[in-house]
């Protein structure tokens, strides 16, 4: 039961250098996302994907990009890096299923973090 | 639009002692809500759900949260606290039907920390 894992879980990189980080989900699920977390902040959302072959921006996506080719895997790059994007980076997924009676199952499953230094 | 409040940053408590965590959701309809802890460095563990008309919801680690829709309340409480529950806790409301996708709503979290 891997659930969603990250790679690399550590990070340093150097102002200009790029970077991806990679997402993987073993559980068929349509959607995932990228969040950063900064102290004080929370969780913000950076990138999503509804399914295989899309992605939409969320709230902070400048300077990232990102991609899902395949269903199970959401990858999330930094083409220059700055020292504004030093964070923790959390890959997150979930589906939708439709309950009778009650509210949807939504409930997302969480990777272990990246922890990102840009120096 | 859905929202989250989590109305204590900061909650302190002494081992063996009760422990209440508050959260307050807006929805226009019949919303998902979660709790998520987090340890310090490690990724985000799902507590409970409230996702059907069961209002007491139990979780792992002995915490269980109670929907009040009167109320718009999700508190998150435990009979005892324990060493091990120091952490970060999060409040998170679903809201899959306005944007899109299942957009995930976060309380802005809130750190317990547990005294012997």
């Amino acid at each position: 039961n891997a659930g969603v894992t990250q790679t690399p879980k550590f990070r340093v990189l150097k102002t200009g250098q790029s970077m991806t980080l990679l997402c993987a989900q073993d559980m068929n699920h349509e959607y995932m996302y990228w969040y950063r977390q900064d102290p004080g902040m929370g969780l913000r959302l950076i990138h999503y994907s509804v399914g295989e072959g899309t992605t939409a921006k969320g709230e902070v996506p400048d300077g990232y990009n990102v991609s899902r080719l395949k269903k199970q895997n959401f990858l999330l790059g930094l083409e220059s890096a700055a020292p504004s994007q030093t964070s923790v980076y959390f890959c997150a997924s979930s589906s939708l299923e439709v309950e009778v009676d009650a509210a949807p199952n939504t409930e997302a499953f969480f990777g272990q973090g990246t922890r990102l230094t840009v120096v | 639009a859905q929202s989250v409040t989590q109305l204590d940053s900061h909650v302190s408590v002494s081992e063996g002692t009760p422990v209440l965590l508050r959260c307050n959701y807006s929805s226009s309809y019949s919303p998902s809500l979660f709790w998520y802890v987090q340890h310090p460095n490690k990724g985000l563990q799902l507590l409970l759900k409230y996702t059907s008309a069961a209002t007491l919801v139990k979780g792992i680690n002995g915490f269980e949260a109670e929907f009040k829709k009167s109320e718009t309340s999700f508190h998150l409480t435990k009979p005892s606290a324990h060493m091990s529950d120091a952490a970060e806790y999060f409040c998170v409301v679903s809201d899959p039907f306005s944007g899109g996708y299942n957009k995930l709503i976060f309380g802005a979290g809130t750190r317990l920390a547990v005294h012997p």
